[in-house]
Parts: C-alpha cells; structure tokens; sequence
C-alpha cells in the first residue's frame, strides 16, 4: 500500500511553545489529507481535512487559530499546535488518499506522533 | 449523526483459534467501510477495504464481511497468532462527500493472542 510518513514520532515540549509535526505522503500524491486525534482507548477524531493550495476546513470544537494545518505540496502537510498546554498532549495522526487509487476512498495513515506537554 | 460500535472492546484468544470481531454503525448510507490494525503507539495499518456495494473482501487469513442494510461488518481471522495481537479498528466514511468524506471510528477491539 501506500507510504505516509510522520514526523516527529514523539515531542515533549514546555507549556507555551509551539510544535509543528509533518505528514509526508512519499510514494503517491495526497490533494487531501487528513488529521486525527487519539486520546488513550479512545476512538480517532478528525480535528481537519487538509486541501492542498487552500484554507484547511476544520471540524466543530476544534480551534483553528491553535491548530493551524499548511499543505503547501502534493505531499506534505503540517500541524502546529501554538502555544501548547497539557491537555494538548495527546497522540495527533494523519492520513492521505492516493489519488491515483481513484474513487476507492482508501486512506493511508502516517505512524502517529505523540506530544507530551509539560 | 453516523456513530461506530465495536464489540467486544477486548478479546483473549489461545493461538490457533479462529475469531470474529465486530463492528456496527447507525447510519447504513455509508460509501465504504475500512478495517484497520493498530499497535501500541503506532499508526493505522489498513487492512481491508469494503466498498458500499461490495458484501465482503478477502486478504490472507483475514475475511471481512459488510451487511450495509443491517448496519453490520465482521472481521474474521483465521488460525490466529501471537503477531495477531492489535488493537482492530473499524471506520466508515459517510455516503456524503463520495471518496473524500472523512471517516468515522469504533473505539476498537483489543485483541490478545496467547501463544
């Protein structure tokens, strides 16, 4: 299957700092991706779907002046968490269509990265 | 609103047993659905992928079946092993939105096979 890389796998950070974590699709293209969010023995939640050369669309709840998403290419996308608090900590996941897997509608996800915020 | 259950939330199998997993959602008007495997700390390893029109896909010793008008899918393994053990996690994406919709989640089953 397709190969969505992550980046960085884990971050601990200070309260207040920023974070950018990176989503690379490396053997497709991805027009669209996706960022989920994983509290433990929870379901993923979908924070935004990331649309390359445009505004990132953000789900209900989710802040997007505290989680600002950039696809600048057909193959990487990125979330920054600003000003990070601890109940920010938690496992942030991202996943790509292959475009040229057509109208199957099949995601690939990135191996996830955990922030922990102190 | 489409909401996901997977029951059993965790399952202990002796190696060498076959096993289903479960999976419900609300809302039969889905345009896929998706199983997936994840383990401790890691990513979403998509396993099988089950078009609205299709009643079931095969891969290996995995067997996934999808009832869409009774809001059903079962993941079946077959002759299960010690590298079984994962956290299963079955999705749907929305009719709404075609291909591009974004997916829904059960919490997932914990699946533990003793060797």
């Amino acid at each position: 299957g397709a190969v969505v890389s992550q980046h960085p796998s884990w971050v601990i950070c200070k309260s207040g700092t920023s974070v950018k974590i990176e989503c690379r699709s490396l053997d497709f293209q991805a027009t669209t991706m996706f960022w989920y969010r994983q509290f433990p023995k929870q379901s993923l939640m979908l924070m935004a779907t990331s649309n390359e050369g445009s505004k990132a669309t953000y789900e209900q709840g989710v802040e997007k002046d505290k989680f600002l998403i950039n696809h600048a290419s057909l193959t990487l996308s990125t979330l920054t968490v600003t000003s990070a608090h601890p109940e920010d900590s938690s496992f942030y996941i991202c996943s790509a269509r292959d475009l040229k897997r057509g109208n199957t509608g099949e995601l690939f996800f990135g191996e996830g990265s955990r922030l922990t915020v102190l | 609103k489409q909401e996901v259950t997977q029951i059993p939330a965790a399952l202990s199998v002796p190696e060498g047993e076959n096993l289903v997993l479960n999976c419900s959602f609300t809302d039969s008007a889905i345009y896929n659905l998706q199983w997936f495997r994840q383990d401790p700390g890691k990513g979403l390893t998509s396993l099988l992928l089950i078009q609205s029109s299709q009643r079931e896909q095969t891969s290996g010793r995995l067997n996934a079946s999808l009832d869409k008008s009774s809001g059903r899918s079962t993941l079946y393994i077959a002759a299960s092993q010690p590298g079984d053990s994962a956290t299963y996690l079955c999705a749907v994406r929305r009719q709404y939105g075609g291909s591009q919709g974004n997916l829904i989640f059960g919490k997932g089953t914990k699946l533990s096979v003793k060797p």
